[in-house]
This record gives structure tokens, sequence and C-alpha cells, in this order.
């Protein structure tokens, strides 16, 4: 069975990069069915897509935050990464990683971190 | 923007009950809709996709119904383990919008 685990840094400092990276197991991350996804959630909130990757590296970003965000793939580690630049308090969050088909929901989820912005 | 609004935003209700969550979406969606619990602390599960399929695993006392802009998820019996916030998922186009705010059914 597939398992996702986030990892990175917990503090990430106002104007700073926040980078996170989820590494898959149980699967390739190069399968062709499946697109490898980020979605947060703020304290006490509700769930935010971030974006997604297949792992031939086209991406797809909510436009909201289509500016700051960057989503790669390292198919020789079974990991893909995040990066949103200038953040600000209002990017703290749990980050969660997740799994879609292209038409689908998504299926398996990782336990989430929470990354917090604070000087 | 595809907006998804949920009602009610809190449902009270008794264990054994039934409970009844609504979801919209701003325009058709087709089928392309999924429900999600999420309990304190842990990432969220799927329930259902396509509007009314189980996910694996999922009891039968789960269940959703819907197409184009209204769905409805419904419990049949609540079960302590179901108190939890429930979010819908459009995924008909992933690019304008995609979760409701959710609906936290607590006990009443």
């Amino acid at each position: 069975q597939l398992q996702l685990q986030e990892s990175g840094p917990g503090l990430v400092k106002p104007s700073e990069t926040l980078s996170l990276t989820c590494t898959v197991s149980g699967g390739s991350i190069s399968s062709s069915s499946y697109y490898w996804g980020w979605i947060r959630q703020p304290p006490g909130k509700g769930l935010e897509w971030i974006g997604s990757i297949y792992y031939s590296g086209s991406t797809y970003y909510n436009p909201s935050l289509k500016s700051r965000v960057t989503i790669s793939v390292d198919t020789s580690k079974n990991q893909f990464s995040l990066k949103l630049s200038s953040v600000t308090a209002a990017d703290t969050a749990v980050y969660y990683c997740a799994i879609h088909t292209a038409m689908g929901p998504f299926d398996y989820w990782g336990q989430g971190t929470l990354v917090t912005v604070s000087s | 923007e595809i907006v998804m609004t949920q009602s009610p935003a809190t449902l009270s209700v008794s264990p054994g009950e039934r409970a009844t969550l609504s979801c919209r979406a701003s325009q058709s969606v087709s089928s392309n809709l999924a429900w999600y619990q999420q309990k304190p602390g842990q990432a969220p599960r799927l329930l259902i996709y396509g509007a009314s399929t189980r996910a694996t695993g999922i009891p039968a006392r789960f269940s959703g119904s819907g197409s184009g802009t209204e769905f409805t998820l419904t419990i049949s019996s609540l079960q302590s383990e179901d108190f939890a916030v429930y979010y819908c998922q459009q995924y008909n186009n992933w690019l304008r919008g995609s979760f409701g705010q959710g609906t936290k059914v607590e006990i009443k």
C-alpha cells in the first residue's frame, strides 16, 4: 500500500521560502496512474489545494498561489517537493502531500506536517 | 472559480441517529465529487468518490448522492467514531477551486 511522508523545517521566517519534501513508499512515483499533490490547512480552518505534479514533470498550481509555488519531482529518490516563496504568517498551516488520478480525488494522504511562519 | 458551499456548518446529532450533510457547487461538477472525513490531528480520509461510490473499507452506513451542483452525504446511524469534520471536494476542474469549508458533526 502506498505511504507518503512529509518532511521539512517546522519553522520558517517571514519573506523566506518554505521547502517540504514528500517521500513515497510502497509504490513508484514514476507510475503513470497518479498525480502527486500538496494540500494545506491553516490551524482551525479548511483545506486548500496548492498544486500537483505528474511524474513527467507537468505541474498544475492553484491560481491563487501560482506566483509563489514550485513543485518538483525526483524520481531517483521517489520524492516530490514543494517550495513556497515569500511566506507570511498566513502561510502557517499543516501541509499534506497526497496522490490523485487525473480525474480523481485524493486517495492517499501523508500524515501532515505543521509549518509555522514566524520570526 | 468553482465555489463549494457546505451546510450546515455544524450538525448536532445523537448517536444512532441519521445525519444528512449538503454540498453545493457554484456550477456543475458532474459526478466528480468526493467526501472526506477528518478527525482532530489526523489527515483527511476519503469516504466517497464519484458522488456515490464508497472508498475501500468505508462502512455501508455512509452513502453519497447527487450530481451537477447538489450533493448529499448521509450517515445512516451515527457511531461514536463518526463525530468529525466532513469536507466535500470537486475534482471536475482542479484549477478552479476544490474543497468546501467543512461540516462539523458533533454529539448532541
